[in-house]
């Protein structure tokens, strides 16, 4: 099947800082790439839809400025946590269309902000 | 909300016995998928039955739609040790642009 990578795997940082996550398809271009979080032991939340050239939109509640997130190409989008704070700390999931009806996903970020 | 809900939350079986998971839903879909998740990874696909399909089957795995009942069954026929997992149900509503929406999931643990 399709493949999704997502860097880095892991990171802590601290509050206040900037983290990028980057979320790339390997073996086939995604024009369309989704960005979901996942708090421990609970379901994914949809985030962003990401567009290939144009802007994210993103879903409600979610705050656009401090979920950045550009896709540049067809194969790499990427999302930037901008000061980041302990309650941002999550699972983050990426993942990118392959055929109309299926969703790759990548294997997750796991931000850690003290 | 238009998100699936899985049941039982978790479920517990021995090796070699059958699992079967269950998710309803609210609205009409497209399509149903199912996922598996390892604990801190990442997801992954394990079928897809379209709303015109009752029933598919893919190795040791069987889902069933009923869409009059609005739910979905996965069955795991059996089961092993790495079957241990996080199960979701993800829907795909009908409508332009519909998003993937996911249930709460199923933790699945199978006992050697």
């Amino acid at each position: 099947g399709a493949v999704v990578s997502q860097h880095p795997s892991r990171v802590i940082c601290k509050s206040g800082t900037s983290v990028k996550i980057e979320c790339r398809s390997l073996d086939f271009q995604a024009t369309t790439m989704f960005w979901y979080r996942q708090f421990p032991k609970q379901s994914l939340m949809l985030m962003a839809t990401s567009n290939e050239g144009s802007k994210a939109t993103y879903e409600q509640g979610v705050e656009k400025d401090k979920f950045l997130i550009n896709h540049a190409s067809l194969t790499l989008s990427t999302l930037t946590v901008t000061s980041a704070h302990p309650e941002d700390s999550s699972f983050y999931i990426c993942s990118a269309t392959g055929t109309p009806e299926t969703q790759y996903f990548g294997p997750g970020t796991r931000l850690l902000v003290l | 909300s238009q998100q699936g809900e899985e049941d039982p939350q978790a479920l517990s079986i021995q090796e070699g016995e059958n699992a079967t998971m269950n998710c309803s839903y609210k609205t009409s879909i497209n399509n149903l998928q199912w996922y598996r998740q390892n604990s801190g990874r990442g997801l992954v696909h394990l079928i897809l039955i379209r709303s015109n399909e009752r029933e598919k089957h893919s190795g040791r795995l069987r889902v069933t739609l009923d869409t009059s009942k609005k739910s979905s069954s996965l069955l795991i026929t059996a089961s092993r040790a790495a079957d241990t997992a996080s199960y979701f149900c993800a829907t795909r509503y009908t409508g332009a642009n519909s998003k993937l929406t996911f249930g709460k999931g199923i933790t699945l643990s199978v006992r050697p």
